[in-house]
């Protein structure tokens, strides 16, 4: 079974620091992608991140990079210089062959900024 | 249109209706799907569909749920004599083709069975 686990309920981080949200996963598969969404309260989900398991490079967009360890089953999210538009849920997410349009999602991490 | 587009966004019904949610793709997206995420959850796949044909059905959770895309593009989940679990928020999204393609959420519609 392919399962995802964050184990972070909630988050709190001062304004312009760093944080970083950890996930982790379980898959037999070896090609696979992960995921890191974005849900604020319009319930919208927005995709953050993605990583697609083949490449050794961790990927970055702007203030968003990920620690993938691949031997580990980690995928953790780093956010540097945190701002307020940054509160809301974050989903880590897998999508892994067979099933390779089904995201299997965490149970999520509710990230707080403090001004 | 410009995104994913579902009405309605709030939904209140009673104990025992049914109900219908809408899901309006991305103009073009071959693939749709939908997911439940209850309170304090992910979301969890329900179904999933390549044009007018539902190529996996496994998550929908019993015979009281339905969904439909008969012209390829807008789906409707129905859902009958609805019970008080099946409050959730029901999230559609869509992608281009399906396979590892990124998949563009909507709003999600908010279902309370009183």
């Amino acid at each position: 079974a392919q399962t995802v686990t964050q184990s972070q309920p909630e988050m709190s981080v001062q304004e312009a620091e760093t944080v970083t949200l950890s996930c982790t996963y379980d898959t037999s598969e070896s090609d696979y992608y992960l995921f890191w969404y974005k849900q604020p309260p319009s319930r919208q989900m927005i995709l953050v991140i993605r990583q697609e398991a083949y490449k050794q490079q961790n990927a970055t967009e702007n203030r968003f990079s990920v620690n993938f360890q691949k031997a580990a089953k980690s995928f953790s999210l780093k956010i540097s210089d945190s701002q307020l538009g940054d509160a809301a849920m974050y989903f880590c997410a897998l999508l892994a062959s067979p099933l390779g349009y089904q995201l299997i999602w965490g149970a999520g991490t509710k990230l707080i900024i403090k001004p | 249109g410009a995104g994913v587009s579902q009405t309605p966004s709030n939904k209140v019904t009673e104990k025992g209706k049914y109900v219908e949610l809408r899901c309006d793709p991305i103009s073009g997206h071959t693939a749709l799907y939908w997911y439940r995420q209850s309170l304090g959850q992910g979301p969890e796949f329900l179904i999933y569909f390549q044009g007018t044909g539902a190529a996996d059905d496994s998550g929908l959770p019993n015979d009281r749920f339905f969904a439909v895309r008969p012209e390829g593009s807008v789906s409707t989940l129905k859902i009958q004599r609805t019970e008080r679990g099946d409050s959730a928020v029901y999230l559609c999204a869509s992608s281009s083709q399906g396979q590892d393609t990124e998949a563009f959420f909507g709003q999600g519609t908010r279902l309370t069975v009183v």
